[in-house]
């Protein structure tokens, strides 16, 4: 069992949406992170949070360290939004990420 | 500002070829990290490296060696190209752990690397 689930896999969503993409992890962490990969497979960080929440334009990530999930929103979604969403944590002492399989988000014009 | 560049971009091998992917950053980082990405599964790191001249194993190292002789570059290399290796390879950065505060990683746009 992978030690980072997400879910859903696939999502597709008209212009407009209000987005929620779910990472549930199964270990102590001292940080998660969301990462963004564009269709031309370039990855980009977005957020690195270990409690509460974080906003970055019409972004916004969350984290509930006690159920071990964190949520990714996308408000207003944009065609451009289309991308993989990926989450990784980052255990205790742990120079080493920990990857979620993936949210493939697919924002149709 | 370049920030993690990866060469080459594309590269087709035969089965028991050699080649060594190079990854190179300009922002002075401690930390850096081989990783491969196959289909269905996520980002798995191969090597890792915490400074210059020091390398560390990760989930799948095998088939796969590393070196760090300069900061600023971190190089892999596979011995003998098997067909299992075909996947895409990403290199990262990131500074030091500063403080207990954790620090984003900073990617390459990735080698796709087909053994034939």
């Amino acid at each position: 069992k992978n030690e980072v689930e997400q879910s859903p896999q696939n999502l597709t969503a008209q212009e407009g949406e209000f987005i929620t993409i779910n990472c549930s992890y199964s270990v102590g962490i001292s940080a998660l992170h969301w990462l963004q990969q564009h269709p031309g497979g370039g990855i980009v960080s977005l957020f690195m949070l270990s409690s509460g929440k974080k906003k970055h334009g019409r972004l916004i990530a969350t984290i509930n360290i006690q159920e071990k999930h964190s949520s990714l929103h996308i408000t207003a979604s944009h065609p451009r939004d289309s991308a993989v969403y990926i989450c990784a944590v980052r255990g205790f002492g742990n120079e080493k990420l920990t990857f979620g399989t993936g949210t493939r988000l697919t924002i149709i014009p | 500002n370049a920030g993690v560049t990866q060469t080459p971009k594309f590269r087709v091998l035969k089965t028991g070829q050699s080649m060594t992917l190079l990854c190179a950053q300009d922002m002075n980082h401690e930390y850096m990290y081989w990783y491969r990405q196959d289909p269905g599964m996520g980002l798995r790191l191969i090597h890792y490296s915490v400074g210059e001249g020091t390398t560390a194993k990760g989930e799948v190292p095998d088939g796969y060696n590393v070196s760090r002789l300069k900061k600023q570059n971190f190089l892999l290399g596979l011995e003998s190209a098997a067909p299992s290796q075909t996947s895409v390879y990403f290199c990262a950065s990131s500074s030091t752990l500063t403080g207990g505060i954790n620090q984003p990683q900073h990617f390459g746009d990735g080698t796709r690397l087909s053994i034939l």
